[in-house]
């Protein structure tokens, strides 16, 4: 199997708070789990990305943690603004030739 | 760089009709990679182009679903005998080569098929 679960599908926070979004992945040989935040009537943008070799990976607010023993990655956005509202979608791929494998998305509400 | 270009935005057919769905993508780019958003399903991958050859269309429904890349500067996904069941937004996505490199998507085209 090459299904890319990712859970919560909604989550709701205080503004200030973290949030984190959890996803698993079935293939082993994945190898490069971007994330991806979709804004209302937007294209999905690419806002971090960690590849195999490296366990967590942090920018601007944004972290990134890898288990590749689990097959399980993780995306934690600390300090949320009202700006961070919107769709969050994770997803992996393995080599050169295979395509990228989304989760099913979390819909990421930041409450005053 | 104006991003990956999708036309329409938005295209109504009546059911039976054919639609053709149009994408450039970003100059440079190698790979072009077509996905279909739904609210119930996600971002179901279709079909991708690597040097415009086709490499993967196990997405693709095989019976009125095709898409073309005939030059590295657009790609078309045609559907014939649209139904109401492929109304949804038609992403189209570049990366600069392989596909373990970011995806550039477009704003897509939504599709409503009555």
């Amino acid at each position: 199997g090459e299904q890319v679960e990712q859970l919560p599908s909604i989550l709701r926070v205080q503004e200030g708070s973290s949030a984190s979004i959890n996803c698993t992945y079935e293939n082993s040989a994945s190898n490069y789990f971007p994330w991806y935040k979709q804004e209302p009537g937007e294209n999905p943008k690419l806002i971090i990305d960690i590849r195999s070799n490296m366990e967590r990976k942090q920018t601007q607010g944004l972290i990134v943690l890898l288990d590749k023993k689990a097959k399980r990655f993780s995306l934690h956005i600390t300090d949320t603004q009202p700006g961070d509202s919107a769709m969050y979608f994770c997803a992996a791929s393995a080599d050169s030739g295979t395509y990228q494998r989304f989760g099913t998305g979390t819909k990421l509400q930041v409450v005053p | 760089n104006a991003g990956v270009i999708q036309t329409p935005r938005h295209k109504v057919t009546g059911k039976g009709q054919e639609a053709t769905l149009w994408c450039e993508p970003i100059s440079g780019h190698s790979a072009v990679f077509w996905y279909r958003q739904t609210i119930v399903q996600g971002l179901e991958f279709l079909t991708y182009f690597r040097n415009q050859a086709p490499i993967d269309d196990s997405g693709m429904p095989k019976e009125r679903f095709s898409a073309q890349m005939p030059n590295q500067s657009h790609s078309t996904l045609k559907i014939q005998s649209t139904q109401p069941q492929d109304s949804a937004v038609y992403l189209c996505a570049s990366s600069l080569d392989i596909s373990n490199e970011r995806l550039f998507f477009g704003h897509g085209t939504k599709l409503s098929v009555l």
